[in-house]
């Protein structure tokens, strides 16, 4: 079974910390993405990555940047984080091509104070 | 601007009910629509449909794509407590991946004993 590996379940930082979420899956999948779920909103995709070092964005990238400096691993990076960014977080992977579904890891719920 | 709706937003039903969850999209150069399940963490995948009038099965869910009416319909039979979550559907075009789901905002289904 594909197993997406989120660090950290629940997180509480300040407002102006830097946060690093970080995700790892183990089947060799290409493409690596990073969503915020929010009630009423659903699922909006942030960064997504079809290689090593390749970042796309996403619908909502700012206030956020994703590094991918190998395949398995693919941080979200809050600069500075804000209060509008406490938020469930969920990445998720797919092999490549365009016809896969996505694994998702299981979340990290921030909350920035 | 592409766009997938959901609906009912939330929904609760009685076990051993049968309830019906519908998606419908707006899509430039639709390729295929996928249902989601998410409990407490992860969404997990049920299906991906990509021709019209074919229903897919597991178990007590099915669904089916109507390409003439831009939906799709998710059934459950005999409702379990254990369907109690939130059903995502998201609609993928043509010529992109899934950096390009598109997805609605989930129906919340609650199954009560």
């Amino acid at each position: 079974d594909v197993k997406v590996t989120q660090s950290s379940r629940y997180l509480v930082k300040r407002t102006g910390e830097k946060v690093f979420l970080e995700c790892v899956q183990d089947m060799d999948h290409e493409n690596m993405f990073w969503y915020r779920q929010d009630p009423g909103l659903g699922l909006r995709l942030i960064y997504f990555s079809y290689d090593v070092k390749m970042k796309e964005k996403g619908d909502i990238p700012e206030g956020y940047s994703v590094s991918r400096e190998k395949k398995e691993r693919f941080s979200l990076i809050l600069e500075s984080a804000s209060t509008n960014q406490t938020s469930m977080y969920l990445c998720a992977s797919s092999p490549g091509g365009g016809n896969s579904p996505l694994h998702f890891g299981n979340g990290t719920r921030l909350t920035v104070t | 601007e592409d766009k997938v709706v959901q609906s009912p937003l939330s929904l609760v039903v009685h076990e051993g009910d049968t309830v019906t969850l519908n998606c419908s999209y707006e899509v430039t150069n639709f390729r295929s629509l996928l249902w989601y399940k998410q409990e407490k963490k992860a969404p997990t995948f049920l299906f991906m449909l990509t021709s019209s009038g074919i229903e897919k099965k597991s178990g007590r869910l099915s669904s089916i794509l109507d390409k003439k009416e831009l939906s799709s319909i998710l059934n459950i039979t005999a409702t379990q407590t254990g369907d109690s979550a939130i059903y995502l559907c998201a609609a993928l075009p043509h010529g992109g991946s899934q950096g390009n789901l598109i997805f609605g905002k989930g129906t919340k289904l609650s199954v009560k004993p």
